[in-house]
């Protein structure tokens, strides 16, 4: 196991409706990551946060946020939800480094309905 | 732009027989390359990394990957398939602000008896 988890493993919500899944990172790890997988897809950027602060955005609208906290666990909200929505949401921690891998959590299973 | 491409949806191979799963990527800069494995219901699983030196990388499981800079592939090899090795594979690239991942669409390997 990578120490990355998430919660919760799986979620129905309605559409319009808001959405926050947690994870927590791995030991030592202060970047921590966001990835939409679509069913058949590779995953998807979404952000990334280092020290408490986000440093990278996909191509995602505002509705998908998220924050970092000081013991570098992380949160992804996403409001007025779609149905497009309903994916696989990863969450990957690694150390700060270009050459440093990410390790990922075993993902939240969103489905929009 | 960064982008990784892997041409192949799906590989077959007997158990036992060698096994290539095929990356192209493109990045500005020097390339850092990862390859991850999704099984069912699970999230990704790093298998190993180029960042420089030795075009042969050996990883975990006793996977290893072929660099070409001429060709921009990053192959991942495995000498003898095993029957457990059927999963979903990732190529992916970091990006030149090392921010984020861009992932291949990915690779299903099916290893038969």
């Amino acid at each position: 196991e990578t120490g990355v988890t998430q919660s919760p493993t799986h979620l129905i919500k309605t559409r319009g409706q808001q959405v926050t899944l947690r994870c927590s990172s791995q030991s030592g790890h202060n970047t921590v990551s966001w990835y939409q997988q679509a069913l058949g897809q590779g995953p998807q950027f979404i952000f990334q946060y280092y020290r408490e602060e986000e440093n990278g955005r996909g191509n995602f609208p505002p509705r998908f946020s998220g924050l970092q906290f000081p013991n570098y666990s992380s949160e992804l909200n996403v409001n007025a939800l779609e149905l497009d929505d309903s994916a696989l949401y990863l969450c990957a921690s690694r150390r700060q480094g270009g050459n440093t891998e990410a390790f990922f959590g075993q993902g939240t299973r969103l489905t929009v309905v | 732009a960064q982008s990784v491409a892997q041409p192949e949806d799906q590989v077959n191979v007997a158990e036992g027989n060698p096994l290539t799963v095929k990356c192209t990527y493109s990045v500005s800069g020097n390339p850092y390359l990862f390859w991850y494995v999704q099984y069912p219901n699970r999230g990704l699983q790093f298998l190993l990394k180029y960042i420089t030196g030795d075009n042969l990388v050996k990883g975990s499981y006793g996977f290893e990957a072929e660099f070409n800079k001429s060709q921009t592939s990053f192959h991942l090899k495995k000498p003898s398939a095993l029957v457990s090795d059927s999963a979903l594979y990732f190529c992916a690239v970091r990006g030149v602000n090392f921010n984020k991942f861009y992932f291949g669409s990915g690779t299903k390997l099916n290893v038969k008896p």
